[in-house]
C-alpha cells in the first residue's frame, strides 16, 4: 500500500494568513493526488484533482502543486469558512489511501 | 446535480452483517465507478472498495474477506455488505462517485453505523 503522510497534523492560523499543507507519498504517484476539505459532521468536499487542478466551483484561493512523492496545498488568504480538516488522497494505485489529515484552527 | 444518499441501519450487533445502500439521483449510475469509504469517529478516511456499473469490483485487501459490493442499475443503486462486524467497524460510511480521471467528485452525506455488543 502507498502511505500518505501529511504535515503538520494541525495548525493555528489567523484570518488572512497564507497556509501551506504538505503531503508525501511513500512511492511515486505521478500527479494522481487529490485534496479534500472536511468540516465537522460533513462529507469530504473535493478541492483539487490531479495535484493542481481545481474542482468546478472551488475558489482560486486554493492551489495545489507537486508531482511524484511531494505535494502541497496552499490557501492564499485564510477565511473563516476555511477552518476545517484537509486530507490528501492518492489514486495512483489500489488500495486508495489518504493522509492522516491536517486540522486548520483559528488562532 | 448528482446526489448520493446512503441508507441502512444505524445500529448493528457484533458478528452480524452490515447492509447499506447508496441511491444515486440526478444522473445515471452507468459509465461510472462507485466506491464506499468509511471514517471512524475522530479518525481518518479509509477506502473500502469500488464497483463499476457493469459489476466489476475491487476491494481493500484489509477488508476483502468480509466485503461485498453490488450494483442494481435498474434502481440506480449500489450496495455494501460487510460481515462479521466488530466495534472496530463503527464509523461513518460514505458512498462516492469516481470521475473518469479516477478522483472522487460527488459524495453522499454519510451514515453513522454503530456496532453494539
Amino acid at each position: 500500500d502507498i502511505q500518505m503522510t501529511q504535515s503538520p497534523s494541525s495548525l493555528s492560523a489567523s484570518v488572512g494568513d497564507r497556509v501551506t499543507i504538505t503531503c508525501r507519498a511513500s512511492q511515486g504517484i505521478s500527479n494522481y493526488l487529490a485534496w479534500f476539505q472536511q468540516k465537522p459532521g460533513k462529507a469530504p468536499k473535493s478541492l483539487i484533482f490531479a495535484a493542481s487542478n481545481l474542482q468546478s466551483g472551488v475558489p482560486s484561493k486554493f492551489s495545489g502543486s507537486g508531482s511524484g512523492t511531494d505535494f502541497t496545498l496552499t490557501i492564499s488568504s485564510l477565511q473563516p469558512e476555511d477552518f476545517a480538516t484537509y486530507y490528501c488522497q492518492q489514486y495512483n494505485s489500489y488500495p486508495l489511501t489518504f493522509g492522516g489529515g491536517t486540522k486548520v484552527e483559528i488562532k | 446535480q448528482v446526489q448520493l444518499q446512503e441508507s441502512g441501519p444505524g445500529l448493528v450487533k457484533a458478528s452480524e452483517t452490515l447492509s447499506l445502500t447508496c441511491t444515486v439521483s440526478g444522473g445515471s449510475i452507468n459509465d461510472y465507478y462507485w466506491s464506499w469509504f468509511r471514517q471512524p469517529p475522530g479518525k481518518g478516511l479509509e477506502w473500502i472498495g469500488y464497483i463499476y456499473y457493469s459489476g466489476s469490483t475491487n476491494y481493500n485487501p484489509s477488508l476483502k474477506s468480509r466485503v461485498t459490493i453490488s450494483v442494481d442499475t435498474s434502481k440506480n443503486q449500489f450496495s455494501l455488505k460487510l460481515s462479521s462486524m466488530t466495534a472496530a467497524d463503527t464509523a461513518v460510511y460514505y458512498c462516492a462517485r469516481a470521475t473518469g480521471r479516477g478522483d472522487y467528485d460527488y459524495w453522499g452525506q454519510g451514515t453513522l453505523v454503530t456496532v453494539s455488543s
